[in-house]
């Protein structure tokens, strides 16, 4: 059983640049979560997919990011006109849909901002 | 704001040695707790989770969970170097899409 796999590992973009991650959850996986990480700090909850349909997003995801998760499998991130403090760490994890939840998170993309 | 607490450490323990990490949680809605593993650089890691009160053992690792006093512990028995990491507390809730809430954690550092 493969984890969660997460593309590409590292971007650095320029401030005012798009960019778009990708997360490929555990296969039989219908619930993911993006989160973000900035250093010296937890995750932070950023949006989340029960199969195709996107539930909840925090109010952390303005208006210059977007999710998407077409077919219930794969999921995007994109983050438009980048910004220095979009700096982070971008984690992805999938869960079952039975208790406990539990997640696995994937190695991460971060992102640099210059 | 629901918010997870934990001390920020660093928690220096001899390699052998039993450490104890300890987080506490605001909402009385959480019904699930997590620990995850991160080293430096890398993604979390889960350990244990946890959802009813009392102790749940896994090998050298102990997560305890006190539903009245909203705390959540996790014992690492044995200290090896390798357990040098920081450790994440996590809680979820049925009624917030089982998203998770983070402690910023508390990095362990076992000295051979």
């Amino acid at each position: 059983d493969t984890g969660v796999s997460q593309d590409p590992r590292h971007k650095i973009t320029k401030r005012g640049q798009n960019v778009t991650f990708r997360c490929d959850p555990i296969s039989e996986h219908n619930r993911l979560y993006w989160y973000r990480q900035t250093l010296g700090q937890g995750p932070e909850f950023l949006t989340y997919f029960q199969n195709e349909a996107q539930l909840e997003k925090s109010r952390l995801l303005s208006d210059r990011f977007s999710a998407e998760r077409p077919k219930g499998s794969f999921s995007t991130l994109e983050i438009q006109r980048t910004e220095q403090g979009d700096s982070a760490m971008y984690l992805c994890a999938s869960s079952t849909g039975t208790a406990p939840y539990e997640q696995y998170f994937g190695p991460g993309t971060r992102l640099t901002v210059t | 704001q629901k918010e997870v607490e934990q001390n920020s450490g660093p928690l220096s323990v001899p390699e052998g040695a039993i450490a104890s990490l300890n987080c506490t949680y605001s909402d009385r809605g959480s019904q699930s707790f997590f620990w995850y593993r991160q080293y430096s650089g890398k993604s979390p890691e889960l350990i244990m989770f946890i959802y009813s009160n009392g102790d749940k053992e896994d090998g050298r690792f102990t997560a305890q969970l006190n539903k009245a006093s909203q705390y959540v512990s996790l014992l690492i028995r044995d200290s090896q170097p390798s357990d040098s990491a920081t450790y994440l507390c996590a809680a979820g809730s049925r009624g917030s899409n089982y998203k998770l809430t983070f402690g910023k954690g508390t990095l362990l550092t076992v000295n051979p």
